[in-house]
C-alpha cells in the first residue's frame, strides 16, 4: 500500500495566523492520465470527515478560500491563510491514485 | 442534498459477522458517477479504506480485508451493505459509509459521508 506521512502531528496556532500541513506519499501520485488524486479532509471534533480539497488544489463548494492545496508527485501541502476558531480539528490527506486508497495519520490543529 | 445513514448492531461477538447497512437519501445509488464505499476509523489504525460497490454490483476490496469482506448493493431499497466475517477486537472501530466520485481504482475523494456508527467487538 502507498504510505501517506503527515507532519506535524500537532499544530498549535494563534487565531488569525497561517498554518501549513505537509503530506508525503511513498510513491508518486501522478496517474497515467496526468492527474494527481490527492484529497484533503477536515474532521471536526465529534464529526465525520469532510472533503476540503480534491485533485491537489481544487476546493470543494462551500470551503472558505483561506484553505488552499498545492504540491506534486510525492509532496503536498494544505495551507490555511488565517486560522479561525472553526478550523480546529484533525486534517487528513488521502491518495486515490493507487489501490487501495490510503490516508495519512492526521494533523491536529488546535488554538494556542 | 444527498445524505447517508449507517445502521446495524453496535456490539458483535468475536468470530461472528459484522453487518452494516447504509441508506442513501436525496440521491440514487444507481448513479454511475459514484461508487459507494465503506471506511473505518480506529485509534490504532486511523482511517482505513475497506472497499466499494458500484451500482452494477461490481466490487473492489482492500487486500488486507479482502478474505473477510463482502459489500453489496440493493438498488430497489437505495442501500448498500457491508459484511465482515470472523471479527476480532481489532475490528472495533467507527464505520463510515461514503459516496466516492471515481472510476475503477481512482478515488477522487469521498464527497459525502455518513455520520458513522461505532462497532465494538467483544464477548
Amino acid at each position: 500500500d502507498v504510505v501517506m506521512t503527515q507532519s506535524p502531528l500537532s499544530l498549535p496556532v494563534t487565531l488569525g495566523q497561517p498554518a501549513s500541513i505537509s503530506c508525503r506519499s511513498s510513491q508518486s501520485l501522478v496517474f497515467s492520465d496526468g492527474n494527481t488524486y490527492l484529497s484533503w479532509f477536515q474532521q471536526r471534533p465529534g464529526q465525520s470527515p469532510r472533503r476540503l480539497i480534491y485533485k491537489v488544489s481544487n476546493r470543494d463548494s462551500g470551503v472558505p478560500d483561506r484553505f488552499s492545496g498545492s504540491g506534486s508527485g510525492t509532496d503536498f501541502t494544505l495551507k490555511i491563510s488565517r486560522v479561525e476558531a472553526e478550523d480546529v480539528g484533525v486534517y487528513y490527506c488521502m491518495q486515490g491514485t493507487h489501490w487501495p486508497s490510503s490516508f495519512g495519520g492526521g494533523t491536529k490543529v488546535e488554538v494556542k | 442534498q444527498v445524505q447517508l445513514q449507517e445502521s446495524g448492531p453496535g456490539l458483535v461477538k468475536p468470530s461472528e459477522t459484522l453487518s452494516l447497512t447504509c441508506t442513501v437519501s436525496g440521491g440514487s445509488v444507481y448513479d454511475g458517477s459514484y461508487y459507494w464505499s465503506w471506511i473505518r476509523q480506529s485509534p490504532e489504525k486511523g482511517l482505513e479504506y475497506i472497499g466499494y460497490v458500484y451500482y452494477s454490483g461490481s466490487t473492489r476490496y482492500s487486500p488486507s480485508l479482502k478474505s473477510r469482506v463482502t459489500i453489496s448493493i440493493d438498488t430497489s431499497k437505495n442501500q448498500f451493505s457491508l459484511k465482515l466475517s470472523s471479527v476480532t477486537a481489532a475490528d472495533t472501530a467507527v464505520y463510515y459509509c461514503a459516496r466516492v466520485p471515481g472510476v475503477d481504482i481512482l478515488n477522487f475523494g469521498m464527497d459525502v459521508w455518513g455520520q458513522g456508527t461505532t462497532v465494538i467487538v467483544s464477548s
